[in-house]
């Protein structure tokens, strides 16, 4: 099965830097993708990691170790349009195809 | 930038209804997705479509549901008989590979409420 276990909620001033924490227990392991999600809005895809270490994306930058089942997720310089839900999810094989198991997601309020 | 559409962007059915939710993934794209997240919940895997045909199914997705794609662009969620509990999003997603490293993009959604 999946399990993936993130903060339900934080909060960060406007300009700092935040990270949010994700660990996940799978059967078997293909990478981790980190998605945001602002209120009544679909997911949008910010980054995927499947080896070991930090992505650099502009303000964003994801980090994985797999031996200790966890990422992170680093935003620079929070702007207020931060304040959303961010998303840890693993996929999974199915037939043919990699469905996403959703942790419940990090409500980032970012204040100024 | 190409998109998933979804429409409608909201559907009000009362229970015992049939529903039907409209996806139009983007056009090069092979690999299809339902998805639902229940208010204040996660997103929920349903059901996943890859050449005309269902991949994968969670167990959620009963017999109350089936896909379709009914022609070259639209997909299709159907849910035969609504019951309260299928009050939701109901986001569609595609892929353009099989790959697990590509992107899964998201429509805007479909809110549906069951009276």
């Amino acid at each position: 099965g999946q399990n993936i276990d993130q903060p339900t909620e934080m909060t960060a001033t406007e300009g700092a830097i935040v990270q949010i924490n994700c660990t996940y227990q799978t059967s078997g392991f293909n990478g981790l993708f980190w998605y945001q999600q602002h209120a009544g809005e679909a997911p949008t895809f910010l980054s995927y990691n499947v080896l070991d270490g930090l992505e650099e994306k502009g303000r964003f930058s994801s980090f994985l170790s797999r031996s200790k089942g966890y990422s992170y997720l680093l935003l620079k310089e929070l702007q207020m349009k931060d304040s959303a839900s961010y998303l840890c999810a693993a996929p999974y094989s199915g037939a043919g195809s990699y469905q996403l198991t959703f942790g419940k997601g990090t409500k980032l309020s970012v204040i100024p | 930038e190409p998109e998933v559409t979804q429409t409608p962007s909201h559907q009000v059915t009362q229970m015992g209804q049939e529903v039907i939710l409209r996806c139009v993934p983007i056009s090069n794209h092979l690999y299809f997705y339902w998805y639902r997240q229940i208010l204040g919940q996660k997103v929920e895997f349903l059901v996943s479509f890859y050449n005309n045909e269902i991949s994968e199914k969670s167990e959620i997705f009963d017999d109350q549901f089936s896909v379709e794609r009914p022609d070259g662009s639209n997909f299709t969620l159907k849910i035969r008989s609504t019951k309260l509990e299928d009050s939701a999003m109901y986001f569609c997603a595609s892929s353009e590979g099989t790959a697990v490293s590509y992107e899964q993009y998201f429509g805007p959604g479909t809110r549906l409420t069951v009276t």
